[in-house]
């Protein structure tokens, strides 16, 4: 597609249960960063992907955090036993211009709610 | 350690100019980025800085320092929808080529 979309839009979910969240980015473009925004709180940054791999994981805050990408296209981010500290806006984004990470192109956002 | 420090809260009048200031001490410094974000959606990107001085794009402009760990983003001719926050991101070049972000500024604009 043109832009980066993201599903579900809001997302609420009993502690203790798993979800998924999903992101499609622009379309032919390899790269694909997760982050996630608390209330109140600065861009967090998850993950990345090059491809179908992920460079770096580091920003995974636990165990309970994996992401995968199959065939180069859409991305899934699971969080496995949800917390309630899991709440949060998680966004995906895509560099504009594949040569140019520099401008990263947000999606929407999925606003995930954990009670 | 690492750290963006930005003021939380800024007002301004319309039609006036403000300045968002940001610090920063990264691990890394390939570029600085401001993002704005409107309550409730995505950022979007507004401006990218690599290199010291000011870059100037319509009614933005934004300047670094990188010798100063410094920059800012200057709005001009105030407008009701510049009310947003402003975040500044520094791109660490950790391999990830991640952003880390400060927590933003957010920006009321008052008639």
């Amino acid at each position: 597609g043109a832009g980066v979309s993201q599903s579900p839009s809001n997302k609420v979910t009993e502690k203790g249960k798993d979800v998924e969240l999903r992101c499609d980015p622009i379309s032919g473009h390899t790269a694909l960063y997760w982050y996630r925004q608390s209330l109140g709180q600065g861009l967090e940054f998850l993950i990345y992907f090059q491809g179908n791999s992920a460079p770096d994981k580091s920003g995974l805050p636990s165990d309970r955090f994996s992401a995968e990408r199959t065939g180069g296209s859409v991305s899934t981010l699971t969080i496995q036993r949800t917390q309630q500290e899991d709440s949060a806006v998680y966004l995906c984004a895509s560099p504009l211009r594949e040569e140019s990470y520099n401008e990263q192109f947000f999606g929407p956002g999925t606003r995930l709610t954990v009670l | 350690g690492q750290n963006i420090d930005q003021p939380t809260e800024m007002t301004a009048t319309e039609g006036a100019i403000v300045q968002i200031n940001c610090t920063y001490q990264t691990s890394g410094f390939n570029g600085l980025f401001w993002y704005q974000q409107h309550a409730g959606e995505a950022p979007t990107f507004l401006s990218y800085n690599v290199l010291d001085g000011l870059e100037e794009k319509g009614r933005f402009s934004s300047f670094l320092s990188r010798s100063k760990g410094y920059s800012y983003l200057l709005l001009k001719e105030l407008q009701m929808k510049d009310s947003a926050s402003y975040l500044c991101a520094v791109d660490q070049r950790t391999g990830a080529n991640n952003l880390f972000f400060g927590t933003g500024t957010r920006l009321t604009v008052i008639p």
